[in-house]
């Protein structure tokens, strides 16, 4: 079955560190997405990419970096720079406006980052 | 630029009650439209789209119509269930933009 997979489902950060949140797709999409949610909150855009080896920063890139080297992978990676990582992370991808632009976007179950 | 704004919630409501969501939405040109829903600790997933004005979308007893002389695509629903209890997304997509502009989300909740 077709899909797109995030893990870990729960990840614990401490004070400093790096994390890398996963995301895989095989519904052979080129545009993929990673948006934060906090409690109670919307979606916010943290990066988005339309091909392999190119992203564009959303509106809270910051403290934040990915990288898209194979098609069906997009990871994020949390840096210490970001001072209130607490939060679900959700990755999604669909066609390319391009190929699409109708066309809808598919979801992970998301990531739940809380900083100990 | 492009945006789409969303009745504000909770909107708490008793089984089988009518359900009516708003949204409008602008942007340029003619967008697509989409409602998302998201149950409690999970994803987002597709309800219902429509592509082209006057368009109706409906899956799972939800229906939303593309009126493209107001703006809007408000979500529907004759008889909700406490299993609809989520939140839910309004959406839209654009040509030669691959960004994807959500409203805020409403929270619905069904008391039994």
């Amino acid at each position: 079955d077709g899909g797109i997979t995030q893990s870990p489902k729960y990840l614990f950060r401490k004070e400093g560190q790096n994390v890398t949140l996963s995301c895989e797709q095989n519904l052979n999409h080129d545009a993929m997405y990673w948006y934060r949610q906090d409690p109670g909150q919307g979606l916010r855009l943290i990066y988005y990419s339309h091909i392999v080896n190119d992203f564009q920063k959303g509106d809270i890139a910051e403290g934040y970096s990915v990288s898209r080297e194979k098609k069906e992978s997009f990871p994020l990676t949390v840096t210490s720079a970001q001072k209130n990582p607490t939060a679900f992370y959700l990755c999604a991808s669909r066609l390319t406006a391009g190929q699409g632009w109708d066309t809808e976007a598919f979801f992970g179950q998301g990531t739940r980052l809380t900083v100990v | 630029g492009n945006s789409v704004t969303q009745m504000e919630g909770p909107v708490t409501l008793s089984e089988e009650a009518f359900l009516t969501i708003n949204c409008t939405y602008t942007a340029t040109g003619y967008p697509s439209l989409f409602w998302y829903v998201q149950y409690p600790g999970e994803g987002l997933q597709l309800l219902l789209k429509a592509t082209k004005a006057d368009d109706k979308g409906s899956n799972k007893g939800f229906e939303a119509t593309y009126r493209k002389e107001t703006t809007s695509f408000h979500l529907e629903k004759g008889s909700v269930q406490v299993s609809d209890s989520a939140v839910y997304f309004c959406a839209l997509t654009v040509n030669r933009d691959d960004k994807i502009i959500f409203g805020k989300g409403t929270r619905l909740h069904i008391l039994p």
